[in-house]
């Protein structure tokens, strides 16, 4: 069965700071990782995928993520954040021609001043 | 295009109601997946319609159901809804072919509260 780590609960950042957001999965094939993010009362936004190729992806609001096969990792990183970014960021693994998705807990990113 | 509609938004229920919410996929995509959110148990898939039929289903009571129309819109039911319902229902959509990436995309979701 595939499932989905997110080792912190809560993390806090200044504005302006470097961000890093951990993800590991367990999954027996090749995964399909996913982050998403979530405002207070919204959906789910997706801000990048891996299916395969490069293990480092880009995504959207100036965020990235890097694919390690040998640490079943998928950590999502931003050079520097924006108070725009506090939210909730989940991780999630799925599978080639499954539509489920196995959702991580997701991390809370408070920004301060 | 339109992304993915939910409604109603929110929903006051009582607890031995039934309850009926309904999506409406992105144009062209035809995989209908629902997923529940509480603080609880964090993001758990429901179920997943394709082509008016149940493909995936997770780990729910029967209480929860869903179905499927020929033009790919969703809906899904709760009945004898109980306290532990509460939670904001989302779904998604995606193409849903067999070579799908299953990239879903994801609507606002409806906040069901039970009384």
């Amino acid at each position: 069965a595939q499932s989905v780590t997110q080792p912190d609960i809560h993390i806090t950042v200044s504005e302006g700071a470097s961000l890093e957001l951990r993800c590991n999965y367990s999954y027996g094939a090749t995964p399909y990782l996913f982050w998403y993010v979530q405002s207070p009362g919204q959906g789910l936004q997706l801000l990048l995928k891996y299916f395969s190729g490069d293990t480092l992806v880009q995504g959207i609001k100036g965020f990235e993520a890097e694919f390690k096969r040998s640490q079943s990792s998928f950590n999502l990183r931003k050079p520097s954040v924006h108070w725009s970014d506090a939210a909730e960021y989940f991780c999630a693994v799925g599978a080639r021609g499954n539509e489920k998705l196995t959702f991580g807990t997701g991390t809370r990113l408070t920004i301060i001043p | 295009k339109a992304g993915v509609t939910q409604t109603p938004r929110y929903l006051i229920k009582t607890r031995g109601q039934q309850v009926t919410l309904s999506c409406s996929p992105i144009s062209g995509h035809r995989s209908v997946s629902w997923y529940q959110q509480t603080p609880g148990q964090g993001l758990q898939f429901l179920f997943e319609y394709f082509s008016e039929t149940q493909r995936n289903k997770g780990n729910f009571p029967g209480r929860f159901s869903g179905r499927q129309f020929s033009n790919s819109r969703s809906e899904m039911n709760v009945s004898t809804l109980e306290l532990g319902d509460s939670a904001l229902y989302l779904c998604a959509s995606s193409p849903g072919g067999l070579s799908s990436y299953n990239e879903q995309f994801f609507g606002p979701g409806t906040r069901l509260t039970v009384l």
